[in-house]
């Protein structure tokens, strides 16, 4: 069965301390994975898709990479504007032209100033 | 309007009532996707439409019905629903394509009395 884990499922930082989320994942056939922010009330806000192992992607104060078995988004210098909710996802089967995708349950960021 | 847009974004029901949910999206996208978002729970699939046919039904109750009149606007048709449908209903929508991205609306937060 595939799936989709993320820990911590809850991580407090303080403002400028580092720190990584890591998504581990069980699927057949690796075709991606995808990471997502999401803020109270409101839907996941697309960051990052990284197709293979050994790639990686930034954006302001995140990176993430990815291995064969897990994906690590590793959060720079954090600010509180960047506290909220951080999901992982996987695609799991492709049919009928369009992706199936499985995800995590998410890690729930908060930095404090 | 750009991206994808829910409306409304906030909807508080009684067990009998009937009421619909809109999505809309403007990204020129082909998939379209309603999905349910429970509290410490991962993102659940409930329904895809391809070219405006549907191409994946998720064991959803009948109580929930959508229609895709045109691969823009997708709605949720909602009838005698349980207080365990209380959630956020996300719509997303995708080009189509392996590995794909989905890009989410805001959501609707919905409430059954």
């Amino acid at each position: 069965e595939d799936q989709v884990t993320q820990s911590p499922e809850a991580l407090r930082l303080q403002e400028g301390e580092s720190s990584s989320l890591n998504c581990s994942y069980t699927v057949s056939g690796l075709r991606g994975l995808f990471w997502y922010r999401q803020d109270p009330g409101k839907g996941p806000e697309f960051l990052f898709t990284l197709y293979s192992a050994g790639e990686e992607k930034e954006k302001e104060r995140l990176k993430a990479t990815l291995t064969k078995k897990e994906s690590f988004l590793h959060i720079t210098a954090p600010k509180p504007e960047d506290s909220a909710t951080y999901l992982c996802a996987v695609p799991t089967a492709h049919s009928g032209g369009y992706q199936k995708v499985t995800f995590g349950i998410g890690t729930k960021l908060q930095v404090i100033p | 309007e750009t991206g994808v847009t829910q409306t409304p974004r906030h909807l508080v029901m009684g067990m009998t009532n009937k009421k619909s949910l809109k999505c809309e999206q403007h990204l020129g996208h082909n998939a379209m996707y309603w999905y349910k978002q429970s509290a410490k729970k991962p993102l659940e699939l409930m329904f895809v439409y391809n070219f405006k046919e549907q191409t994946e039904n998720n064991s959803v109750p009948s109580r929930f019905s959508p229609e895709c009149p045109n691969s823009s606007h997708l709605f949720l048709h909602l009838h005698t629903l349980q207080p365990e449908d209380s959630a956020l209903y996300l719509c997303a929508s995708s080009l189509g394509g392996r590995t794909d991205t989905q890009y989410f609306g805001p959501g609707t937060r919905l409430t059954v009395l």
